[in-house]
């Protein structure tokens, strides 16, 4: 089964500033994706960015862009120029199947706080 | 519509009581989940639908939860009666087959069904 570790449960950064939000996964297989959801207090799911396990190049996605370092098994998310309408949760996810059952594993999540 | 639709989108009960949440995922999105989130936590799995069937059901927490999908749309997650445990939001989820290496397979969340037992 996949595994996902976020290990910064918040993060508090200044408004314009870069930040970067850690994710490692664990994974036997030879193809995956990675996912990177923000969810605000609404509580909605809002999907960002998507890295497959074989694209060459870093997936960006406007001011969102994932380092992705296969030897590492790690996929930090970037968030350039940061606004306050940033602050909310993320979540790092990567497919799963299990027993037939497609699914989205999650990490922990990091609360993000921009502060102004 | 033009997103996953959930409803209600909160509900209080009381400890016993049956509750029914229901999903109307994204139009011609085949492949539908559940997930339950509790207060601060991450997400927890608990079903996916492959059109009306479920391939693998033991992400259900307990018996007192079931889930149904009819004509390859609607689901309905039902939780028999419900425990003070069981207060969490539940979250609908679509995509347009299985979740692929494809971004343009990516799940799409609703925004939830915020149920409160007391």
């Amino acid at each position: 089964a996949q595994k996902i570790t976020q290990t910064q449960p918040g993060m508090f950064v200044q408004e314009k500033e870069a930040v970067t939000l850690d994710c490692t996964y664990d994974t036997s297989d030879q193809s995956y994706g990675l996912f990177w959801y923000k969810q605000p207090s609404s509580g909605e799911m809002i999907f960002l960015i998507y890295q497959g396990s074989y694209d060459e190049q870093n997936a960006t996605e406007g001011r969102y862009s994932l380092n992705f370092q296969k030897a590492r098994k790690s996929a930090n998310l970037v968030i350039s120029a940061s606004q306050l309408g940033d602050s909310a949760m993320y979540f790092c996810a990567m497919r799963d199947t299990i027993q037939g059952a497609q699914k989205l594993v999650f990490g922990q999540g990091t609360r993000l706080t921009i502060n102004p | 519509g033009a997103g996953v639709s959930q409803s209600p989108s909160n509900k209080v009960t009381e400890k016993g009581k049956d509750v029914e949440l229901r999903c109307d995922p994204i139009s011609g999105h085949t492949a539908l989940y559940w997930y339950r989130q509790s207060l601060g936590q991450g997400l927890e799995f608990l079903i996916y639908f492959q059109g009306n069937s479920a391939p693998d059901k033991s992400g259900l927490p307990s018996d007192r939860f079931s889930a149904e999908r009819t004509g390859g749309s609607v689901s309905t997650l039902t939780i028999q009666r419900t425990q003070q445990e069981d207060s969490a939001v539940y979250l609908c989820a679509s995509s347009l087959v299985s979740i692929g290496l494809y971004s343009g397979n990516t799940i799409y969340f609703g925004e939830g069904s915020w149920l409160t037992v007391v």
